[in-house]
């Protein structure tokens, strides 16, 4: 158990239609990074908060947008959903990627078990 | 930009075989080097890291050195179990030096299944 949860496990849902999936990091983990897995395109970098701010976005599409609250929990959000957005999203947390004296770059991401979206 | 190469899988060895993954990677400076495992239905889980050149990262029997000379940091393993199937990602990490923020770039990952 890596300590992140993400929520739900599954959805199937149909295209054009808007989901939010949820992720919760690891007790004191400020670092919440969201990538997707489709078996074309591999592993892809999504989008990174630390602390409630964005840091980093990667190839994550206009129609995708994601938010870190207060308490952390992040929530990536995928409307006008095509076919082509099925795919696994996981969410990974970490202790560091900040800015001065905050950051504590070990690399290690702790992953959750994802989030299967199957759109039809 | 930063890009990590992996061999194509799936790589199909039995059970007590020599297993070696290949990985390659292009970056700016000198990134930290990860491998990554995926176990069928889990999320990925960090299997061993080098952070410079020479280094060499080692877990549960699997090992990477860190080739700065030929930019590579391949996974091998002596003997490999039927427990060892999953799916391989090699990373790399690189920091900015203004900001110290760090990016995780992965590879596509190598799928091996070992039978008994």
């Amino acid at each position: 158990d890596s300590g992140v949860t993400q929520t739900p496990k599954h959805l199937i849902t149909a295209t054009g239609q808007r989901v939010t999936l949820r992720c919760s990091p690891r007790s004191g983990d400020l670092s919440v990074y969201w990538y997707q897995q489709s078996l074309d395109q591999g592993l892809q970098f999504l989008i990174q908060y630390y602390n409630g701010e964005e840091r980093a976005k990667g190839n994550i599409l206009e129609r995708f947008s994601a938010q870190q609250f207060p308490d952390l929990h992040s929530e990536l959000n995928l409307s006008s959903l095509e076919l082509g957005d099925s795919a696994l999203y996981f969410c990974a947390s970490s202790v560091g990627s900040g800015t001065g004296l905050l950051v504590v770059p070990t690399g290690e991401l702790f992953f959750g078990e994802g989030s299967r979206l199957t759109v039809l | 930009g930063n890009s990590v190469t992996q061999m194509e899988g799936p790589v199909t060895l039995s059970e007590e075989a020599f297993l070696t993954i290949n990985c390659t990677y292009t970056a700016t400076g000198y990134p930290s080097l990860f491998w990554y495992v995926q176990y069928p239905g889990e999320g990925l889980q960090l299997l061993l890291k080098a952070t410079k050149a020479d280094d060499k990262g080692s877990n549960k029997g699997f090992e990477a050195t860190y080739r700065k000379e030929t930019t590579s940091f391949h996974l091998e393993k002596g003997s490999v179990q039927v427990s060892d199937s999953a799916v391989y990602f090699c990373a790399l990490r690189t920091t900015k030096k203004d900001s110290g923020y760090s990016t995780l770039t992965f590879g596509k990952g190598t799928m091996l299944l070992v039978s008994p």
